[in-house]
């Protein structure tokens, strides 16, 4: 079966412009959860979202954002980027049950 | 509140010898325990889970884990290592609080295999 789907795989943008990542999880997922992965902080946790509902939330500010549709797909916004938000975002779906997290390959965002 | 720490960022074992990466983990609550690796400019794989059953887990590649609550830990071992396991390697702790998930990662573990 497909696996999670993300894109675009890589994004350049430049300070204070927004950007829109996507994510397509795994056929019957209804859970959808993001991570940054940057070399200085390691992989922090974003947000996740569970049949169109905001689950549980990381600590990041309300500059990013997210929502999930009824077909399960996710996007997550950042507006007004900054040069630390470069980074790998990575999005990984579930059933919603503890049994493990199928991770896409991530976009890779530059913020120039 | 939930914590993981990996005890080492980096581990170096030659082709053929044993492969030990260390986990303790801090949990108010009954967690369940992965391991993910990540090779280069890929995502996270599943290795193994943890979630309540037996104590020694095994997973995919040849790895296991073995929960040990007194400890707090969940060490990721495999008998022989391959070139292929160069990678890095994530303890990620789970659990449900008040009907909500929270999901926190280990630093990681850079593992080199030498010929």
């Amino acid at each position: 079966k497909a696996g999670v789907t993300q894109t675009p795989r890589y994004l350049i943008k430049t300070r204070g412009q927004q950007v829109t990542l996507s994510c397509s999880p795994i056929s019957g997922h209804r859970s959808v959860s993001w991570y940054q992965q940057t070399p200085g902080q390691g992989l922090q946790f974003l947000f996740e979202y569970f049949s169109e509902t905001q689950r549980n939330k990381g600590n990041f500010p309300g500059r990013f954002s997210g929502r999930q549709f009824s077909n399960s797909r996710s996007e997550m916004n950042v507006s007004t980027l900054e040069l630390g938000d470069s980074a790998l975002y990575l999005c990984a779906s579930s059933t919603g049950d503890l049994d493990g997290y199928t991770f896409g390959s991530g976009t890779r965002l530059t913020v120039v | 509140a939930q914590s993981v720490t990996q005890l080492d960022s980096h581990v170096s074992v030659s082709e053929g010898t044993p492969v030990l990466l260390r986990c303790n983990y801090s949990s108010s609550y009954s967690p369940s325990l992965f391991w993910y690796v990540q090779h280069p400019n890929k995502g996270l794989q599943l290795l193994l889970k943890y979630t309540s059953a037996a104590t020694l887990v095994k997973g995919i590649n040849g790895f296991e884990a073995e929960f040990k609550k007194s400890e707090t830990s969940f060490h990721l071992t495999k008998p022989s290592a391959h070139m292929s396991d160069a990678a890095e390697y994530f303890c990620v702790v789970s659990e449900i609080y008040t009907g909500r998930r929270a999901l926190t990662f280990g630093s990681g573990t850079r593992l080199q295999v030498q010929p």
